[in-house]
């Protein structure tokens, strides 16, 4: 079974530019969640879709934006960016939540 | 809102020895469930354990076992006889269980870093 693909794994930016990132679940899982890790924040809540809906959405800005497909697969997006959006951009996906959410490697997102 | 926390930045540990790292949590609910997830140099996330709150006996999988105390919120993870490959960043995670079309997010600690020496 495969697990959650994230792609790219790496990705340089310059500020001021957007990004789009892409995240496959794991078969059958509906929903989707993005976090952001980074050594000063720690790990924080993007959003979460399940069936093409967004169901719940973290303290972000307008510039960080995601969708979700029919066939479950995600993308976010980060507009205009800045420095300080450099960091490891998680996505997990889940069954039934309660259960635990399998994580994606990530991808590194580095803003010069 | 909800906040986790975990106060040991860093712990090491003997390789065969046993470890505990601590994590407290700060809530208003009475439902909800809790992870430990163990995140090693390949950056991927992997789930350790997970408890449900409504369920008294605390969770053991393999070398892994946890300590709930509701009542103090507090949420600790044993590895007993440690392995080398047990060296990571290991974070404590809380959910609610308000329900599924609620939506649902976890809330991480800031993360517990182990080593392991030979």
């Amino acid at each position: 079974k495969a697990g959650v693909t994230q792609t790219p794994r790496y990705l340089i930016k310059t500020r001021g530019q957007q990004v789009t990132l892409s995240c496959s679940p794991i078969s059958g899982h509906r929903s989707v969640s993005w976090y952001q890790q980074t050594p000063g924040q720690g790990l924080q809540f993007l959003f979460e879709y399940f069936s093409e809906t967004q169901r719940n959405k973290g303290n972000f800005p307008g510039r960080f934006s995601g969708r979700q497909f029919s066939n479950s697969r995600s993308e976010m997006n980060v507009s205009t960016l800045e420095l300080g959006d450099s960091a490891l951009y998680l996505c997990a996906s889940s069954l039934n939540s309660g259960r635990g959410y399998t994580f994606g490697s990530g991808t590194r997102l580095t803003v010069v | 809102a909800q906040t986790v926390t975990q106060s040991q930045p860093e712990m090491s540990v003997q390789e065969a020895e046993t470890v505990t790292l601590s994590c407290t949590y700060d809530t208003s609910e009475s439902d909800y469930y809790l992870f430990w997830y163990k995140q090693p140099p390949s950056r991927q996330m992997i789930l350790v354990i997970r408890q449900e709150a409504y369920k008294q006996q605390n969770a053991t999988e393999n070398r892994f076992s946890v300590n709930f105390q509701k009542a103090a919120k507090s949420f600790s993870l044993k590895i007993s006889d440690s392995q080398l490959g047990d060296a990571a960043m290991y974070f404590c995670a809380y959910r609610s269980a308000r329900g599924e079309t609620s939506g649902s997010r976890l809330t991480f600690g800031e993360g517990t870093q182990l080593t392991v020496n030979p």
